[in-house]
């Protein structure tokens, strides 16, 4: 079964600095995606950046990139130079392998940016 | 035009009663899934359909019934609902590989008093 370990407490970054937002997964499937989504306190799920299994490259998007260690079973978010909006919930994904699969969550991490 | 929409947002009713929570992408996604947040913020998958068919049906009460009258909706029906149902209920809809297609809706926060 697929698992996604976040064991982080609140996490507290300042401004304009960057924050590593840590998770781990377990897996015995070769394929399989990885998913970062923030959810702000209006309550929606944002999408911030995927990594495939395959892919040979770290995943970025914007301030968002993903340090995928495929050996370790981690993929740490990090986010660079923090803004105030970046104080959210954060949860990482892991997608089933197949079409048409369920994300399976971590506990999510929440984040405070500090001015 | 939002991509994966739920109606209502917000929905307080009382114990024992019956609810539904609506929601219809137009992404023109095959898969259409339900998702539970409970008080704690963990997410947990309850339902999922592919082009009308449930694939996917967890440990969830059978007060709990789905339905997809097509492939943009599904819509999710509650009966005798319990105070413990209390929670944020999101949709979301996913194309079949990669990254950026999966889509949630805005989610609907049911308080059941």
């Amino acid at each position: 079964a697929q698992k996604i370990t976040q064991t982080q407490p609140g996490m507290f970054v300042q401004e304009k600095e960057a924050v590593t937002l840590d998770c781990t997964y377990d897996t015995s499937d070769p394929s399989y995606g990885l998913f970062w989504y923030k959810q702000p306190s209006s309550g929606e799920m944002i999408f911030l950046i995927y990594q495939g299994s395959y892919d040979q490259q770290n995943a970025t998007e914007g301030r968002y990139s993903l340090n995928f260690q495929k050996a370790r079973k981690s993929a740490n978010l990090v986010i660079s130079a923090s803004q105030l909006g970046d104080s959210a919930m954060y949860f990482c994904a892991m997608r089933d392998p197949g079409a048409n699969s369920k994300l399976t969550f971590g506990k999510g991490i929440t984040l405070s940016v500090r001015p | 035009d939002t991509a994966v929409s739920q109606t209502p947002k917000y929905l307080v009713t009382q114990m024992g009663n019956d609810k539904s929570i609506k929601c219809e992408q137009n992404l023109g996604h095959d898969t259409m899934y339900w998702y539970k947040q409970d008080s704690k913020k963990f997410l947990k998958i309850m339902f999922s359909y592919n082009n009308k068919e449930l694939i996917i049906n967890e440990t969830v009460p059978n007060r709990f019934s789905p339905k997809s009258p097509d492939k943009a909706h599904l819509n999710l029906h509650i009966n005798s609902l319990e105070l413990g149902d209390s929670a944020v209920y999101f949709c979301a809809s996913s194309a079949p590989v990669g990254g950026g297609g999966y889509t949630f809706g805005s989610g609907t926060r049911l308080t059941v008093v």
